[in-house]
């Protein structure tokens, strides 16, 4: 099974701060990774897909950038609403999917 | 609106079953795949199965295999979660998610709320 590594587990930032979030896969996954926010009691919220396309109505404060087996998802500034967990997921073993542990962003 | 609303959530003693249910409207049903993952409390994201358009494909992780089945109504526009056997491990807010119907990759771009299941005794 393909295994996803995240890093950090949690950061804590400012708002108006660029934060960036790792993700490791244990072997090469092309670039099938998503990316999705969860802000508290909250269902999760695509944010990008296929590595760095942006869903629709996404701001555009969020990136994504990698291939192979590391990835990253970058928030340029940060803004009130993100201040939330983000999960990557990897989709290169389809039909069966991996999340990785996720990253909480909370405010410094 | 695309909307996905999952019901049947409960709280239920270890080894007997539930059934969860998630009705779909705003989009073409029978044209997407779609899955189930859940969140243990205070956990991350677990990818619980997936299914075809016409559901003659279904994957599951390993921990539900053999326990859980999904299935699908297309006529009602709903998807199903059977879950026999269950474990205080399964105790999760379980959600069902969309995947596009012209994805390349794979990924989920409409989640319902959730439904909390509960297993203890």
């Amino acid at each position: 099974d393909i295994q996803m590594t995240q890093s950090p587990s949690s950061v804590s930032a400012s708002v108006g701060d660029r934060v960036t979030i790792t993700c490791r896969a244990s072997q090469g996954i092309r670039n099938w990774i998503a990316w999705y926010r969860q802000k508290p009691g909250k269902a999760p919220e695509l944010l990008i897909y296929a590595t760095s396309t942006l869903q629709s109505g996404v701001p555009l404060r969020f990136s994504g950038s990698g291939s192979g087996t590391h990835f990253t998802l970058t928030i340029s500034s940060l803004q009130p609403e993100d201040f939330a967990t983000y999960y990557c997921q990897q989709s290169s073993s389809i039909p069966t999917l991996t999340f990785g542990g996720g990253t909480k962003v909370d405010i410094k | 609106e695309v909307q996905l609303v999952e019901s049947g959530g409960a709280l239920v003693r270890p080894g007997r079953s539930l059934r969860l249910s998630c009705a779909v409207s705003g989009f073409t049903f029978s044209s997407n795949w779609m899955t189930w993952v859940r969140q243990a409390p205070g956990k991350g994201l677990e990818w619980v199965a997936n299914i075809n358009q016409d559901g003659s494909e279904k994957y599951y992780v390993g921990s539900v295999r053999g326990r859980f089945t999904i299935s699908r109504d297309n006529a009602k526009n709903s998807l199903y979660l059977q879950m026999n056997s269950l474990r205080a491990e399964d105790t999760a807010v379980y959600y069902c998610a969309r995947r596009p119907r012209w994805a390349q990759t794979w990924y989920m771009d409409v989640w319902g709320k959730g439904t909390t299941v509960t297993v203890s005794s």
